[in-house]
């Protein structure tokens, strides 16, 4: 079946813009995650939704980071007032939303903020 | 979540057995051992994981000490597609739910023809 989508595949933005990423989950996966990953590092978790409400936003760097999943399947991960710092590739990731579960991951969005 | 400790890069040569280590000292009883990787220019992937014994699958062989203060991935016969970045993670089952998993900077697998 189909895996995680992620929409665009690339974003070229100028610093102080406003940008949205959107995620399309694996049909019936009920937990859905950001990560950010930064050129030589791991990903590093941003926020986690079970259903529509965020479970965990604890990874978000500041007020300038929101994320929706308004009808518990797509998710978009919303910047505002970019800065250069928040140039990365953001990865989304779904699963069934147990523990042990597998995290199927998209192939990212690559941010670049000018 | 425990911390890993992974060595920054290993190499290895095609068709032949590769071991990646991972040290978790700090672990839990009841903290999972997960495995993904990381090839290049894509999302992460997973592999395998375990709790206390020995796991088995189309991909690679899970080794875990007796103690469960380490673990070693095995792939049997690398190929130039396993070329990688190899996380091993640990996931609290209990206190952690199915929270985001928290990656360190993990192996990159360098392999020769």
């Amino acid at each position: 079946g189909a895996g995680v989508s992620q929409t665009p595949s690339n974003k070229v933005t100028e610093k102080g813009k406003y940008v949205e990423l959107r995620c399309d989950p694996i049909s019936g996966h009920t937990a859905l995650y950001w990560y950010r990953q930064s050129l030589g590092q791991g990903p590093e978790f941003l926020i986690y939704f079970q259903g529509t409400g965020a479970a965990d936003d604890s990874g978000l760097p500041n007020d300038r980071f929101f994320a929706v999943r308004p009808e518990g399947s797509v998710s978009t991960l919303k910047i505002q007032r970019t800065e250069r710092g928040d140039s990365a590739v953001y990865l989304c990731a779904s699963s069934f939303g147990l523990a042990t579960d597998t995290q199927y991951f998209g192939p990212g969005t690559r941010l670049t903020v000018l | 979540d425990a911390k890993t400790t992974q060595p920054n890069s290993m190499e290895s040569n095609e068709e032949e057995p590769v071991h990646l280590p991972c040290n978790h000292s700090t672990i839990s009883g009841t903290d999972y051992i997960h495995w993904y990787r990381q090839l290049p220019s894509q999302g992460p992937e997973y592999v395998i994981h375990g709790l206390t014994s020995n796991v088995n699958n189309r991909m690679a062989s899970l080794a875990i000490a007796e103690d469960r203060k380490s673990s070693t991935l095995i792939l049997h016969r690398a190929t130039l597609r396993d070329a990688a970045v190899y996380y091993c993670i640990l996931r609290d089952v209990w206190g952690g739910g199915a929270d985001g998993l928290t990656f360190g900077k993990g192996t990159h697998l360098i392999i020769q023809p």
